[in-house]
């Protein structure tokens, strides 16, 4: 069973940085993609970023370049997602979801790690 | 980037009943559209993929329609299972983006 296991809740002072987890499980990790999104209470879901966990190769929204850094590492089935100059705009429910290389919808998500931004 | 706006924001249906909720594109995305459904205090989950093609294990009750611009999410019977906040998603642009929400709860 595909199954994406992701690390637990953050709390970080604006300036700080961050950096979230997400373990994959039941499938083979390097032939799929690990997309990053993000949800505030009550807002629609945020796009972030996505990795070719299998080559590396990145794209991220022009909202978080500069900030956002994912990586992958497929020794471990795990990707991660760092965001930096965090700033409390930035709390939110951070998700990672799996899908196809090649078409670029979400088919599997992780449970979410909540990002809390306070002084 | 490419903006979704989705209708009602709210929808109320009673159990049994047919909800469609609706998804525009502000330019063409072909049929590069899904849809999830999350539950309160849940993540998504996929229901539909280019436009109309179900995802595994998503009851026949739920189909997709549409293409370019205006896509339509029908459930044809509601469950009780069924209430929730529904997003649509284009993948033809990046960044990917999705719509609003729309919530469809009980009548």
């Amino acid at each position: 069973q595909v199954h994406l296991l992701q690390s637990g809740a953050e709390v970080k002072k604006p300036g700080a940085s961050v950096k979230v987890s997400c373990k994959a499980s039941g499938y083979s990790f390097s032939s799929y993609a690990i997309h990053w999104l993000r949800q505030a209470p009550g807002q629609r879901l945020e796009w972030m970023g996505w990795i070719n966990a299998g080559n590396g190769n990145t794209k991220y929204s022009q909202q978080f370049q500069g900030r956002v850094t994912i990586t992958s590492d497929t020794s471990a089935n795990t990707a991660y997602m760092e965001l930096s100059s965090l700033r409390s705009e930035d709390s939110a429910l951070y998700y990672c979801a799996g899908g196809s290389i090649f078409y670029f919808y979400m088919d599997v998500w992780g449970k979410g790690t909540t990002v809390t931004v306070s002084s | 980037e490419i903006v979704m706006t989705q209708s009602p924001a709210t929808l109320s249906v009673s159990p049994g009943e047919r909800a469609i909720v609706s998804c525009r594109a502000s330019q063409s995305i072909s049929r590069n559209l899904a849809w999830y459904q999350q539950k309160a205090g849940q993540a998504p989950r996929l229901l539909i993929y280019g436009a109309s093609t179900r995802a595994t294990g998503i009851p026949a009750r739920f189909s997709g329609s549409g293409s370019g611009t205006e896509f339509t999410l029908t459930i044809s019977s509601l469950q009780s299972e069924d209430f929730a906040v529904y997003y649509c998603q284009q993948f033809n642009n990046w960044p990917l983006t999705f719509g609003g929400g729309t919530k469809v709860e009980i009548k």
